[in-house]
């Protein structure tokens, strides 16, 4: 069964601290992973990252993808109080099938 | 774009009930999938469509739930009958195509007494 584990599960920080966030699957067909970003609504699109060891930036976030661990990291530099959030990690397969992790909550704390 | 749009937001019924929930993907966009969120148990995949038809269903957790996609603008996720246990946020999203990322509706909150 495919799976995504996401760590850590919760974070608490302080503005301007950098985080890094991890993601691990195990999936059959691994296709792509997506980073989203859940407020109080909806996720909303980070990142999707189908090759190993390119870097995907955006502002102060960055994501790369290691398929030989299995795993990707999402950066957060600078953080500010705007980025607590839960971030979610996604695999998803040649089926089209997507597997959500449990998502990180992140607290930034001014 | 108005983006993915799902009604109602916000849904309040008795266990036994009939619950429809609609979506209205991105227009243009030829997959569309349904979610599940609970504290307990996150998100999960019920069921996705491609190009209106449903391709994996293997996340619908039992016979109760039913999705349809009769048009490229338009599907449902029906529960009948509604139980206590189904509370919780369903969100549809549409995407371009298997190479690109998922946009999400706003949700519909179920809440089954």
């Amino acid at each position: 069964e495919d799976k995504v584990v996401q760590s850590p599960l919760s974070l608490v920080v302080h503005e301007g601290d950098t985080v890094t966030l991890n993601c691990s699957y195990e999936v059959t067909n691994f296709r792509s992973l997506l980073w989203y970003k859940q407020e109080k609504k909806a996720p909303t699109f980070l990142f999707m990252l189908t090759s190993s060891g390119i870097e995907k930036k955006s502002g102060r976030l960055s994501s790369i993808l290691d398929k030989k661990e299995l795993s990707s990291i999402l950066n957060i530099t600078a953080t500010q109080t705007g980025d607590s959030a839960i971030y979610l990690c996604a695999v998803g397969d040649y089926g089209q099938n997507f597997v959500f992790g449990p998502g990180t909550r992140l607290s930034v704390l001014p | 774009d108005a983006g993915v749009i799902q009604s109602p937001r916000h849904e309040v019924t008795e266990m036994g009930q009939e619950v429809t929930l609609r979506c209205k993907p991105i227009s243009g966009h030829n997959s569309l999938f349904w979610y599940r969120q609970t504290m307990m148990r996150g998100l999960e995949l019920l069921i996705y469509f491609n190009n209106n038809v449903p391709i994996d269903d293997s996340g619908m957790p039992e016979d109760r739930f039913s999705a349809k996609m009769p048009n490229a603008s338009f599907s449902t996720l029906k529960i009948q009958p509604s139980e206590p246990r189904d509370s919780a946020v369903y969100f549809c999203a549409s995407s371009p195509g298997r190479e690109h990322e998922q946009f999400f509706g706003p949700g519909t909150r179920l809440t089954v007494l």
